[in-house]
């Protein structure tokens, strides 16, 4: 059962354009989201993260957006870049045992900003 | 120093092979985890140590074991492993916590024959 899912598997947007990408989650208990980005054969690497007592949080081209009642998040980049090309993962924290969390990954969005 | 560093950056062995991949970090950071990807899949996580013991292991199979032989390494020792085990490994570590960003090192490619 997919607990965390994005269900585009690829966005292709002009660069200069917005590019948003969604993720929805299934568990009432998730209260903490982030956004990885990864290219091949690299490590995800972090960008955004947002708590459920927020709706947004911002940082520079990077804003993220927090539905609750929904249970959505979208990843919102203006201007997009040829350089955001990559793989965007949607992943929620859930506490785990010792108050250490576990990232479950959506299954990802591949990002082709057109230059 | 923001980095998590992994060695070997490729690695191809045998199924009756022991060979070892090693993670490093300098930040701090007391939670440290090892994930496995699979191609076009996200990562999934395998184990979690926090100060050093480990907290969460995600029923891995007994041919991979980890070990963190202080706070700031990680070891993933592989014995008998099968031709499906080959993948990404990464390596993240974080403050420790539930609500803190994990930080990845750059991942193990890892071929099994």
């Amino acid at each position: 059962d997919q607990q965390v899912k994005q269900n585009s598997p690829s966005l292709s947007v002009q660069e200069g354009r917005i590019s948003i990408l969604n993720c929805d989650y299934t568990n009432s208990m998730f209260d903490y989201f982030l956004w990885y980005k990864k290219y091949p054969a690299e490590g995800p690497t972090f960008l955004i993260s947002i708590s459920s007592i927020k709706d947004k949080n911002e940082d520079g081209r990077f804003t993220v957006f927090l539905n609750k009642s929904a249970k959505h998040l979208s990843l919102h980049i203006v201007p997009s870049q040829p350089g955001d090309s990559a793989v965007y993962f949607c992943a929620s924290l859930s506490g785990g045992s010792g108050n250490t969390g576990k990232l479950i990954f959506g299954q990802g969005t591949t990002l082709q900003v057109k230059p | 120093d923001t980095e998590v560093t992994q060695t070997p950056k490729h690695l191809v062995m045998g199924m009756t092979n022991k060979k070892s991949l090693k993670c490093e970090q300098h930040m701090g950071h007391r939670a440290m985890y090892w994930y496995k990807q699979k191609a076009k899949k996200p990562p999934e996580l395998m184990f979690v140590y926090s100060y050093e013991k480990l907290s969460i292991n995600e029923s891995v199979p007994s041919r991979f074991s980890p070990e963190c032989p202080n706070s700031s390494l990680l070891n993933l020792h592989l014995h008998a492993l099968q031709p499906e085990d080959s993948a990404l490994y990464l390596c993240a570590s974080s403050r420790r916590g539930s609500y803190n960003e994990q930080f990845f090192g750059p991942g193990t490619r890892l071929t099994v024959l």
